[in-house]
């Protein structure tokens, strides 16, 4: 069964440390990985995606990286302010028949940013 | 460019009553996702349109159903609701390839009492 654990599942930080988040999946055959950021009452929101080849990818502040061999990804946040406050969720896509893919969702990293 | 419009935001239904969300992806994606999310289960999968053909489908009831137009927006139908359907349901839409990424709407926050 396709599964996506994260960790923690919540977190606090003061405003300007760094923190990192982990994404473990067992999902096959693999296509790719992303790591959505989600506002409360809002919809999720692409932060980067990663196929098997590609070891980091950067958007801003944020830096995701991937091993396809231990199936692990952390996304790592970097001078971390307020508005950085949300759910971090890592979805991991698998290769299915046809172009078809299907999704496996974790439940998401809780990040609370405090002065 | 327009995102993913979905509506309404927000719905209050009492038990046994029906319910229709609508989304409307954007403009050129043929591919529409539903999500129910819900705080202790994260996102769930509940089916993906194609072109007007449901392409997949999740472990959900037959309560829910749902279907897509030649426009390519789409509809989720929610009968007999239960208070466990409360939940934010989210739609997402995507060019339709593997590889695509997903553009998620704001969600519907459904209320069941």
């Amino acid at each position: 069964k396709n599964q996506v654990e994260q960790s923690p599942q919540s977190l606090i930080i003061l405003e300007g440390k760094n923190c990192t988040l982990q994404c473990n999946y067992t999902v096959s055959p693999f296509s790719n990985l992303r790591w959505y950021k989600q506002d409360t009452g809002r919809g999720p929101v692409s932060l980067t995606i990663m196929t098997f080849s590609e070891n980091t990818k950067s958007n801003g502040r944020y830096t995701a990286t991937l091993d396809a061999d231990t199936k692990q990804s952390s996304l790592h946040i970097t001078a971390s302010q307020l508005s950085d406050s949300a759910s971090y969720i890592c979805v991991v896509s698998a290769r299915d028949t046809g172009t078809a893919s299907k999704l496996t969702f974790g439940t998401g990293t809780r990040l609370q940013v405090t002065l | 460019k327009a995102g993913v419009t979905q509506t309404p935001r927000y719905l209050i239904k009492t038990r046994g009553q029906q319910v229709t969300l609508s989304c409307s992806p954007i403009s050129g994606h043929r591919s529409v996702s539903w999500y129910q999310q819900t705080p202790g289960q994260g996102l769930q999968f509940l089916f993906e349109y194609f072109s007007e053909t449901q392409r997949n489908k999740g472990n959900f009831p037959g309560r829910f159903s749902g279907r897509q137009f030649s426009n390519s927006r789409s509809e989720m139908n929610v009968s007999t609701l239960e208070l466990g359907d409360s939940a934010l349901y989210l739609c997402a839409s995507s060019l339709g390839a593997s590889s695509a990424e997903a553009f998620f709407g704001q969600g519907t926050r459904l209320t069941v009492v």
